[in-house]
């Protein structure tokens, strides 16, 4: 079956603007993870949801970063007013449910903000 | 909170030798899942190996295997018999086994296995 999938894979933003990066989860996966991947600051947990609810939002970096989910399914995560230390590759993944050990990634979107 | 450390930020190694790559972390917990994730160019991780912490046997997935010593909190990678399409950057990761289940990765070890 399909994996889980990411849009876009590529972001090229200028400084100041908003981006949405879309993560579209296995299907039937109550969980969904999004994590960042940067240079410095290796591999990081952002937030996660079960079902539309996020019980864990505490790695989301500022309040410029935002994230939902609609239908249990498609999450979006938005940051607004980029920075430039925004720049990362930004992970989706899913499982089956939060007591589920294995999260399936997606193949993430790297953001690059000039 | 929890910790993961890998000490060897790149390695190198000729195709069919034996390669270990080592983690340790820092935890608080008696219950816990431990993983070694692959991921090549593609950026797509990978699941390679996990360990639950209540087992005392070691797992072993084909060409993966792992040494765990949960009282000197190590998880070790060992990669037999290493191929090309091993090459890759390898994440050691932790997870709690109640609340979150979110991953608590390592720094990553970039493996280059050699023709």
């Amino acid at each position: 079956g399909a994996g889980v999938s990411q849009s876009p894979s590529n972001k090229v933003t200028e400084k100041g603007k908003d981006v949405e990066l879309r993560c579209d989860p296995i299907s039937g996966h109550t969980a969904l993870y999004w994590y960042r991947q940067s240079l410095g600051q290796g591999l990081e947990f952002l937030i996660y949801f079960q079902g539309n609810s996020a019980p864990d939002k505490s790695g989301l970096p500022s309040d410029r970063f935002s994230a939902e989910r609609t239908g249990g399914s498609v999450s979006t995560l938005t940051i607004q007013r980029t920075q430039q230390e925004d720049s990362a590759v930004y992970l989706c993944a899913s499982s089956l449910t939060t007591n589920s050990y294995e999260q399936y990634f997606g193949p993430g979107t790297r953001l690059t903000v000039t | 909170a929890q910790t993961v450390t890998q000490s060897q930020p790149e390695m190198s190694v000729q195709e069919a030798e034996t390669v270990t790559l080592s983690c340790t972390y820092d935890t608080s917990e008696n219950n816990y899942y431990l993983f070694w994730y692959k991921q090549p160019p593609s950026r797509q991780m990978i699941l390679v190996i996990r360990q639950e912490a209540y087992k005392q046997q070691n797992a072993t997935e084909n060409r993966f295997s792992v040494n765990f010593q949960k009282a000197a909190k190590s998880f070790s990678l060992k990669i037999s018999d290493s191929q090309l399409g091993d090459t890759a950057m390898y994440f050691c990761a932790f997870m709690k086994e109640r609340g979150a289940q979110k991953l608590v990765f390592g720094q990553g070890t970039r493996l280059t296995i050699n023709p």
